[in-house]
């Protein structure tokens, strides 16, 4: 099932600014992560933060967690063409190694 | 870093036809890969857990006869979608992790290219 709903659905900005989506899911987290998926490809590992971390950096990807909300964000900076993709959040609360994904963002960098 | 490969990419058969898609850990050891769906401009629907060795364990709603997963391998899974019909037309992908990895890696997936399957 799918537990994790972002906003916004779709997100359409200028190269060079900044991105930011959210994500929010339901249930108790051992971590979240998050995932960028080019059009008609598989999902390609970005970045993970632990629960009990609050926020994480990985070059220009900025990601919060705020776990009483139950809540994660993930800013893109300096955006790029090359960054237009749809992004998911995912979720892992069980130590059976299964992820539930959010509903996604799409992402269009204009030139 | 891990790679998983996924093939066909692409595939049409006709309908009441059986069509298996292959994912293959390519450096790595995965004694767990998953199977998803994906429907256009959607979000990835877990399909089951491929388990090496053993039987593979499905989620709530998907059907185990129809949707064969074998993971005779450490390094191969394969789902076979029988008596394949038109509304069995998705986008499926696989993933895998890297249970050699460090602590919190090991958490990570990697994804396969994904097969698009459509049923005539």
């Amino acid at each position: 099932s799918q537990q994790g709903e972002e906003d916004p659905q779709a997100l359409s900005i200028q190269e060079g600014e900044n991105a930011t989506m959210n994500c929010s899911y339901k249930t108790s987290i051992n971590n979240l992560q998050w995932y960028r998926q080019n059009s008609g490809r598989g999902l390609v590992h970005l970045i993970l933060i632990r629960s009990n971390e609050r926020e994480k950096h990985s070059g220009r990807l900025r990601v919060t967690l705020d776990t009483s909300k139950k809540s994660s964000s993930l800013l893109i900076t300096a955006s790029r063409a090359a960054d237009t993709a749809s992004y998911f959040c995912a979720t892992d609360g069980s130590n059976t190694g299964k992820l539930i994904f959010g509903q996604g963002t799409t992402l269009q960098v204009k030139p | 870093g891990a790679v998983v490969s996924q093939h066909p990419s692409w595939v049409i058969c006709k309908s009441g036809t059986s069509v298996k898609i292959e994912c293959r850990s390519l450096d790595f050891q995965a004694t767990t890969m998953f199977w998803y769906r994906q429907f256009p401009k959607q979000s990835l629907m877990l399909m089951a857990t491929s388990n090496e060795g053993s039987k593979a364990t499905y989620e709530q709603g998907v059907e185990k006869d129809k949707f064969l997963i074998n993971h005779a391998s450490l390094t191969l899974s394969t789902l076979t979608v029988t008596s394949a019909h038109p509304e069995d037309s998705s986008f499926y992908i696989c993933s895998a992790r890297d249970l050699g990895a460090t602590a919190l890696a090991k958490n990570i997936q990697y994804f396969g290219a994904g097969t698009r399957l459509s049923v005539l």
